[in-house]
């Protein structure tokens, strides 16, 4: 069964310290792309970075990073330079053909 | 920038009322989606439509079903409201998923409950 699993509920970090927010799935689907949110208190879910199960580079975009270990099934979340703004619910998701799967999230909360 | 509307932040409704959820996308896309999201389980895709009057169940339609009837909007049908349907009701849409990495663009979510 497709399944994605974040098993971090909560993290605590210092402002401007780099952060990683950990994401494993499982699929036995070769194409597969997943995809980071952030939602912050006000509700809405912002799209921040996306990473292709054929994409030899691990994504990068501005402080976003993903770490993609495929042989471990892994897809982590890396912020580097955490600011206040950074603390929201963080839900890592597996696209399979049309549809995504959704970990339970991470509430990160950055402290000044 | 695609904006996907929902028509209430809040709703509040009685047990066995029928309860509509209304979603509008503005940017011409195929795919829409209602999820519901409950603390520690995420978001769980409830149904999906990838083209005007096509529907798809998702993992929990049970006691949901949906209409679109033009390709902009998207509507979540509670048949007759119970307690459990308590939650967080969000709508996205999406382009295809040509080599997959197209996101999906979500609304602001509608907080409903059930009493």
């Amino acid at each position: 069964a497709q399944k994605i699993t974040q098993t971090q509920p909560g993290m605590f970090v210092q402002e401007k310290e780099a952060v990683t927010l950990d994401c494993t799935y499982d699929t036995s689907d070769p194409s597969y792309g997943l995809f980071w949110y952030k939602q912050p208190s006000s509700g809405e879910m912002i799209f921040l970075i996306y990473q292709g199960s054929y994409d030899q580079q691990n994504a990068t975009e501005g402080r976003y990073s993903l770490n993609f270990q495929k042989a471990r099934k892994s897809a982590n979340l890396v912020i580097s330079a955490s600011q206040l703004g950074d603390s929201a619910m963080y839900f890592c998701a597996m696209r399979l053909v049309q549809k995504l799967v959704f970990g339970q999230g991470t509430r990160l909360t950055i402290n000044p | 920038d695609v904006k996907v509307t929902q028509s209430s932040r809040y709703l509040v409704k009685r047990t066995g009322e029928k309860v509509f959820l209304e979603c509008v996308q503005d940017m011409d896309h195929e795919n829409m989606f209602w999820y519901r999201q409950d603390p520690g389980l995420g978001l769980r895709l409830i149904y999906f439509s990838y083209d005007v009057k096509m529907k798809e169940k998702g993992d929990i339609p049970e006691g949901y079903s949906v209409s679109r009837e033009k390709k902009e909007r998207f509507s979540l049908i509670l048949e007759s409201a119970s307690t459990n349907q308590t939650s967080m009701y969000l709508c996205a849409s999406s382009l295809p998923p040509r080599g997959s990495n197209q996101p999906q663009h979500f609304g602001d979510g509608t907080r409903l409950s059930i009493l």
